[in-house]
């Protein structure tokens, strides 16, 4: 069966750090694979997508993400932090030609300090 | 316009109400999705509906009835809920094709009393 995991629940970062979120999956073949974001009490709001071709993906709010094959890892990362990106962020997997199939992560929470 | 647009943003019932949750997107998207979400928690599937018809269940209570009355809007009738049904409910829509991305709405905050 499918399955996404986030190893880290809590992060945090200064301001203006790098940062790096990891997310690795297991599934049989290689899967439609998201990051969302999601601010306290609000919905969920894509920030990136990978289906296929280059395996670095550009998405919104400056955050890029990686497509790594061999470990099976999709992580989310961003050069410099803004207080504004303290949310939860979830990975999340869906098997090709089925989005209907979406399974989320458990989330990394993410504390930006000042 | 890429809004999934949610009504009520939050409510409060008792155990024995009847409640309905609403939801309504014009992207002319044919797939629309319903999700709990307890607190700290991912989201969880429970219904899907593809071109107005049920298409996943995700073995739900009957105390949940989903209805999609036409493409644009999805509903979410509640009766006699407990208390641990207690969450944030979120709507999403998609088009239904491969590679198309869930948008979701801003949610439904329920609490049982």
């Amino acid at each position: 069966a499918q399955s996404v995991t986030q190893p880290d629940i809590h992060i945090t970062v200064s301001e203006g750090a790098s940062l790096e979120l990891r997310c690795n999956y297991s599934y049989g073949a290689t899967p439609y694979l998201f990051w969302y974001v999601q601010s306290p009490g609000q919905g969920l709001q894509l920030l990136l997508k990978y289906f296929s071709g280059d395996t670095l993906v550009q998405g919104i709010k400056g955050f890029e993400a990686e497509f790594k094959r061999s470990q099976s890892s999709f992580n989310l990362r961003k050069p410099s932090v803004h207080w504004s990106d303290a949310a939860e962020y979830f990975c999340a997997v869906g098997p090709r030609y089925n989005n209907n199939d979406m399974r989320f992560g458990a989330g990394t929470r993410l504390t930006v300090k000042p | 316009d890429t809004e999934v647009t949610q009504t009520p943003k939050h409510l409060v019932m008792g155990m024995t109400n009847k409640k309905s949750l609403k939801c309504e997107q014009h992207m002319g998207h044919r797939a629309m999705y319903w999700y709990k979400q307890k607190a700290k928690k991912p989201p969880e599937l429970m219904f899907v509906y593809s071109y107005e018809k049920l298409s996943i269940n995700e073995s739900v209570p009957s105390r949940f009835s989903p209805e999609c009355p036409n493409s644009s809007l999805l509903n979410l009738h509640l009766h006699a809920l407990q208390p641990e049904d207690s969450a944030l409910y979120l709507c999403a829509s998609s088009p239904v094709a491969a590679e198309e991305t869930q948008y979701f709405g801003p949610g439904t905050r329920l609490l049982v009393l």
